[in-house]
Formats: C-alpha cells, sequence, structure tokens
C-alpha cells in the first residue's frame, strides 16, 4: 500500500507568491494532520480534519495559512503571501480514528519550502 | 499547557553502547506516549509506544520505561548501532477528537561506528 503522499518534495519561491502545498492520506484514514517542522520551534501542528472537517486550526500561524480537504483522498495547504520565515519542512499526515484504533499517526515524506 | 520536554537535545553514543532519552510532561490527561523515528529527508515514524497502565514496554532492542508518579517516561536503545542513528522525538496523546499529538522538541542521536 501506498503510504502519505506529499507535493511536491521541494518547493523554492519567492516572498509574496502563493505556494500550494498537496496531501493524499492513505486510503481508509478518516484523520490528516499538517505540521511544519523547523530547526527552532521542532514539530508543530498546523491544522488536523478529522472526516474532512477541519477540528482544530489553533495552530495555523496567521491568515496567510490555509488548508482544505474537499474529500477524503486530499488536502491542501496554501500560503499566500509566503515570507522567508515560512521555509521549513511541512509533513502531512494521517490515521485511522476509532475508539478503538491505534493512535498511531503515519507521516508522509514532507516538503521542504525555501521562500527567497 | 499541553507540554513535553524532551532531554538531552543531542546524544552520542559508541556502537554497542546504551542510549537513553527522557521526556517529561505536565498534562496528567495524557494517555498515550509514542516515540517518533525520523531519519533526514523523512517524515517521522512510530517506533514504540505506551499507555499509562503499564510500566515498561520492549520490542527488540528498544524499550519504553514510565513512571506515572513522575509525568516521565524514557526510551531506551539498547545496543545501539549506527543504523540508529536518527531524530527521535516523544510525544503524547489525549483521548479525544483525532488523538492530537504534542511532540518533544527532539534528540539527535549518533552511534559512533
Amino acid at each position: 500500500d501506498a503510504g502519505v503522499i506529499q507535493s511536491p518534495r521541494h518547493e523554492v519561491t519567492e516572498m509574496g507568491q502563493e505556494v500550494t502545498l498537496r496531501c493524499k492520506p492513505i486510503s481508509g484514514h478518516n484523520s490528516l494532520f499538517w505540521y511544519r517542522q523547523t530547526m527552532m520551534r521542532g514539530l508543530e501542528l498546523l491544522i488536523y480534519f478529522n472526516n474532512n472537517v477541519p477540528i482544530d486550526d489553533s495552530g495555523m500561524p496567521e491568515d496567510r495559512f490555509s488548508a482544505k480537504m474537499p474529500n477524503a483522498s486530499f488536502s491542501t495547504l496554501k500560503i499566500q503571501p509566503s515570507e522567508p520565515r515560512d521555509s521549513a519542512v511541512y509533513f502531512c499526515a494521517s490515521s485511522l480514528f476509532h475508539q478503538l484504533s491505534s493512535y498511531e499517526q503515519y507521516f508522509g515524506p514532507g516538503t521542504r519550502l525555501t521562500v527567497t | 499547557q499541553q507540554q513535553v520536554k524532551q532531554s538531552p537535545q543531542s546524544l552520542i553514543v559508541q556502537k554497542g553502547g546504551i542510549s537513553i532519552i527522557n521526556c517529561a510532561y505536565e498534562n496528567t490527561a495524557f494517555d498515550y506516549f509514542p516515540w517518533y523515528q525520523q531519519f533526514p529527508g523523512k517524515g517521522p515514524a512510530l517506533l514504540i509506544a505506551i499507555r499509562p497502565d503499564v510500566s515498561e514496554k520492549k520490542e527488540g532492542r528498544f524499550t519504553i520505561s514510565f513512571n506515572k508518579s513522575a509525568k516521565q517516561f524514557s526510551l531506551h536503545i539498547m545496543d545501539s548501532q549506527p543504523g540508529d542513528s536518527a531524530t527521535y522525538f516523544c510525544a503524547a496523546s489525549i483521548s479525544g477528537s483525532a488523538r492530537q499529538l504534542t511532540f518533544g522538541s527532539g534528540t539527535q542521536l549518533t552511534v559512533l561506528p
């Protein structure tokens, strides 16, 4: 089975440009998470969805960030306009939420974003 | 605040030695404590996890020790190997709508050959 798929793997853009990161969760999973990883702040949860509905977006740093999950197999994280401080590795993770299920989150390979 | 404090930030161990990474938490509502392993250029992957009803869990060379009264848990890697060199994250979660994980800051482990 394919794991969590993220695209692009690397993105270099100029300040002010719009950036869209994409994620395809593991088939059958009903929870999806977006994380940001930097040396300074470690792994930060930005937002998570349950059954395609955003549950908690308190980690989204600013209004420049937005996330959508139009269906169970696709999610996007958009930054508009991008700034150099947004440079980080962005991870998408998915899990199967059920009262009796494991808590494991499966991470994708990440998108390394560089904003110049 | 839901925090998980992890130490040390980096660790260098000789091949065959024991690697020990510690984490402490504040929120007594946490009921699931996983450890994730991350290799360069990859996403974190679940290594081993424990629930607070047991004090220890062992899987191969990896052991989690859990001290509920002290609100601490640790990862022990026995007979450390160069292939174990990676960044390790502890995490904690509360039962609820999607098992949101709070991660520690990570420990970069280097095992020397």
